[in-house]
């Protein structure tokens, strides 16, 4: 298996602008989870899906931040309005419906707002 | 609120040595405890989970203990190489499957 494959890996765009970070899980996995990682803050869960329903989104940070998974293979977090402080890493992980199954993260995008 | 805390932010030792990582959680009954590897740049990697009814588990040259008097878990890393560095983690799990992780133990062994 490929793996968790995010795209894009690296994005920098202005402030106000629209972002979407686009996640595909390990096939067959049925958990889809969202975190962002700072220095300040470290690795700070988002929302995650179990098979495709959002099941805890208390940690997206504020309206600005919404994610869909429209399928089992396919995911998306999109902020909109961007704003200088969303810089972060961006993780995307999944996880099997195995006994408290390990999450399988991707390799991250790294978004710079400026 | 439960916590889980990472006996250490860093920890320096020398090659061939054995790292010892030490996890402590309180106001928390873990049925089980994941061991993840991070390196700069990357997505945390899942290495190791002990489930509360294992005194013990092993991977390679990994070893991972969990004592639920002492509400401890100990991850071992014998004749360590200079590219097991990384920081380790030890997430608490809510319940719900999620995961919280703290700032991990940054590992830096020395050749």
């Amino acid at each position: 298996d490929a793996g968790v494959i995010q795209s894009p890996r690296h994005e920098v765009t202005e402030m106000g602008q629209e972002v979407t970070l686009r996640c595909k899980p390990i096939s067959g996995h049925d958990y889809l989870f969202w975190y962002r990682q700072t220095m300040m803050r470290g690795l700070e869960l988002l929302i995650y899906f179990n098979n495709n329903v959002p099941i805890d989104d208390s940690g997206m940070p504020e309206d600005r931040f919404s994610a869909k998974m429209p399928n089992a293979s396919f995911s998306t977090l999109k902020i909109q309005p961007s704003e200088p402080r969303d810089s972060a890493v961006y993780f995307c992980a999944s996880s099997p419906l195995t006994f408290r199954g390990e999450q399988y993260f991707g390799p991250g995008t790294r978004l710079t707002v400026t | 609120s439960q916590k889980i805390e990472q006996n250490s932010e860093a920890l320096n030792i020398q090659e061939g040595k054995t790292a010892t990582l030490t996890c402590n959680y309180t106001n928390y009954s873990p049925a089980y405890l994941q061991w993840y590897r991070q390196d700069p740049g990357r997505g945390p990697v899942f290495l190791l989970l002990i489930r509360e009814n294992e005194k013990e588990k092993r991977k390679e040259r990994l070893k991972v203990t969990f004592d639920t008097t002492l509400k401890q878990s100990l991850f071992h890393i014998t004749a360590s190489q200079p590219a097991d560095s990384a920081t380790y983690l030890c997430p608490t799990d809510t319940g719900r499957r999620a995961l919280t992780f703290g700032s991990g133990t940054r590992l830096q062994v020395q050749p």
